[in-house]
């Protein structure tokens, strides 16, 4: 099966511009996170989708973060516009049941965003 | 507050030199425990999930055990290959689907 594809790669941009980051997720897992680690930091969650709707966005930092999950299939990360403290890599991860259950979230390889 | 925290942040060792890693806990009331393995570069790739006090999992060289307040990860007779960043995270009866990471223990295996 084909695992948690996460593009670009990587980004950098420069203060105040906007960029957007897209997750697809396994086919099937209803479930989508997104987590961010900061350099030095601890993986920190920002939200949980079911299906499209939001379950829990009490880790997105602040309104600068617009998160979107179209027809319940892929998902995408704004930031607008973005800020330094917005650098890291950020992690986006599906599961069939909340919190992964027996089998754990699938994480993609994520997107080291570098804002300059 | 849930909290989680790793010792030691890293962990040189020989080959087949065993060892364990230690993931300390406070969370009001645990719905589960992981244990994710990190390779540079990638994102976390699941081992195992713990769900309560006495119980254990193993996978090839690698097992690991819950207690009330703390988990821990043995590596028996480590390879160069299970070099990698290894992460702990729980899960609370009050968080939904969030999960609560540590920093994380890197570990290094020399031949």
């Amino acid at each position: 099966e084909a695992g948690v594809t996460q593009f670009p790669s990587h980004s950098v941009i420069e203060k105040g511009q906007t960029v957007t980051l897209r997750c697809d997720p396994i086919s099937g897992h209803d479930n989508l996170y997104w987590y961010r680690r900061v350099m030095g930091k601890e993986i920190k969650f920002l939200l949980h989708f079911v299906k499209e709707s939001k379950q829990d966005e009490s880790g997105m930092p602040n309104n600068r973060f617009l998160a979107e999950r179209t027809g319940g299939t892929y998902s995408t990360l704004k930031v607008q516009p973005a800020e330094l403290e917005d650098s890291g890599v950020y992690f986006c991860a599906s599961s069939q049941v909340p919190g992964g259950g027996g089998y754990g979230y699938t994480f993609g390889s994520g997107t080291r965003l570098t804002v300059v | 507050e849930d909290q989680v925290t790793q010792s030691p942040e890293a962990l040189r060792l020989q080959e087949g030199e065993s060892s364990s890693l230690n993931c300390s806990y406070t969370v009001s009331g645990l719905r589960g425990l992981f244990w994710y393995r990190q390779d540079p570069g990638k994102g976390p790739e699941f081992l195992f999930t713990l769900y309560s006090a006495g119980e254990e999992k193993e996978k090839e060289r690698l097992k690991a055990t819950l207690t009330k307040k703390e988990s821990f990860l043995h590596i028996t007779a480590p390879k160069p290959e299970d070099s990698a960043t290894y992460l702990c995270a729980v899960r609370g009866y009050n968080q939904g689907g969030k999960l609560i990471f540590g920093q994380g223990t890197e570990l290094s295996v020399k031949p």
